[in-house]
């Protein structure tokens, strides 16, 4: 079955970037998406890329992926206070039905 | 953009009652609706797939009996927890796909639940 993996907890300063990894192992994933929650509340689509691109970039938000490492980013450029959340990646797969596996999260705080 | 709600936000229930969360999309139509699980500190787990019209397709180890879906039209799909017991305690989060819409699944702001 399908494994998506990340660190934890990433503390960084206001201003910063900040750069959250996620690890898959299934190598039949057709987009790959990340989610923001803030406590006590659902989840927030953020951006996703198709599984051929390698990198997609949304005004602060730069998404790099890496196929052959079944590796996943999402760097967030000039990070806030307002950026402070849970940060999860999510994969679909081919013959998946659209449905989305999750990552185990990752909790960004960000330091004044 | 896509809104999904659900309601209640928060229900408290006495043990042995059932309670039905309800997921809308509002300004679109939604052939599929997921429901989640997420525990405190935890990631989401999926429970069920429910697409409209039809029975619900449950994740293994996911009670169907005990988690009634369903998905009477593109705009709603209920959940319903039979029996609550205080284990069923959680953060019930739904998700919509749009009819026609692609790779995107929009989320409702989910519902805790706490059974005494």
């Amino acid at each position: 079955g399908e494994d998506v993996e990340q660190s934890l907890f990433l503390s960084v300063r206001e201003g910063d970037s900040s750069v959250i990894n996620c690890t898959y192992t299934d190598s039949s994933s057709t987009y790959l998406y990340w989610y923001k929650q803030e406590p006590g509340a659902g989840l927030q689509l953020l951006t996703y890329i198709f599984s051929n691109m390698d990198m997609k970039q949304d005004q602060r938000l730069t998404v790099l992926l890496n196929k052959k490492d079944k590796h996943l980013s999402l760097r967030i450029a000039d990070t806030q206070t307002g950026d402070s959340a849970i940060y999860f990646c999510a994969e679909t797969i081919t013959g998946g039905g659209n449905k989305l596996t999750f990552g185990t999260g990752t909790q960004l705080k960000v330091e004044l | 953009g896509a809104v999904v709600s659900q309601h209640p936000s928060r229900v408290i229930c006495k043990s042995g009652t059932s309670v039905k969360i309800e997921c809308r999309s509002l300004d679109f139509q939604a052939t599929t609706m997921f429901w989640y699980r997420q525990f405190p500190k935890q990631s989401l787990m999926l429970m069920a797939t429910s697409n409209e019209g039809s029975k619900a397709t449950y994740e293994q180890g996911v009670e169907k009996d005990k988690f009634l879906i369903n998905h009477a039209s593109l705009t709603l799909s209920t959940l319903t927890v039979t029996s609550a017991h205080p284990e069923d305690s959680s953060f019930y989060i739904c998700s919509a796909h749009a009819a026609g819409g692609g790779e995107t699944q929009y989320f409702g702001p989910g519902t805790r639940l706490l059974v005494l």
